[in-house]
């Protein structure tokens, strides 16, 4: 198993700010994933970070919006741009070490106003 | 499109009961199913991850089987706890798609002491 660290916890930002959200796993991990949980929804898949180039986005997802950084092999960051009310949900950091399971933070909680 | 149904939405249940949680999944191109727990507010724990070529996986008071050709999978739960309420999610790996997930709506399971 690998255990997964998201700063911040939770967090109350102004509509138009930018928000960084870290993700740190123990130890190395082949891939690394970010999704959302909007209020009383499943999970849906922002991206996939990929280690020293840019992320692989999912429909419905640009970089401008959520800008992803992955400089090594157990670090990542995602960052919530020019956040509005829209953008209020669980973000989830996760990571696999193939073949295995996917494992998840615990995920940061932003609520804009 | 993969798509993924959990069936019921909500249940609720006495103390001490066995209960089965439903999902299925309309694509059978997948590498794994996973298994996952949600409390409020909280990340994802993995429970099980069954890989395709099996047909169940157990864990304590868990069996989680897999029927890939129809597209099923059941959770089973023994000897209920409270402890056990929780939202209950299904996810998919499906094939060629860069090892992201699929995620059901979820379960979830309210257990009556």
């Amino acid at each position: 198993s690998a255990v997964i660290s998201q700063k911040p916890s939770r967090d109350i930002c102004q509509r138009g700010t930018s928000l960084t959200i870290q993700c740190q796993v123990d130890s190395q991990v082949t891939m690394m994933f970010w999704y959302r949980q909007q209020p009383g929804q499943s999970l849906t898949l922002i991206a996939t970070a990929n280690q020293g180039s840019e992320a692989t986005y999912e429909s419905g997802f640009v970089i401008d919006k959520f800008p992803i950084s992955r400089p090594n092999l157990t670090f990542s960051t995602l960052t919530v741009s020019n956040m509005s009310p829209e953008d209020s949900s669980i973000y989830l950091c996760s990571a696999r070490r193939e073949p295995g399971e996917l494992f998840f933070g615990e995920g940061s909680r932003l609520t804009v106003l | 499109k993969q798509e993924v149904t959990q069936i019921p939405a909500a249940l609720s249940v006495p103390e001490g009961e066995n209960l089965v949680l439903n999902c299925s999944f309309t694509d059978s191109a997948i590498y794994n199913l996973q298994w996952f727990r949600q409390d409020p507010g909280k990340g994802l724990t993995s429970l099980l991850l069954i890989q395709s070529s099996q047909r169940e996986q157990t864990s304590g008071r868990l069996n989680a089987s897999l029927d890939k050709s129809s597209g099923r999978s059941t959770l089973y739960i023994a000897a209920s706890q409270p402890g056990d309420s929780a939202t209950y999610l299904c996810a998919v790996r499906p094939v060629n798609q860069g090892g992201k997930l699929i995620f059901g709506q979820g379960t979830e399971l309210s257990v009556k002491p």
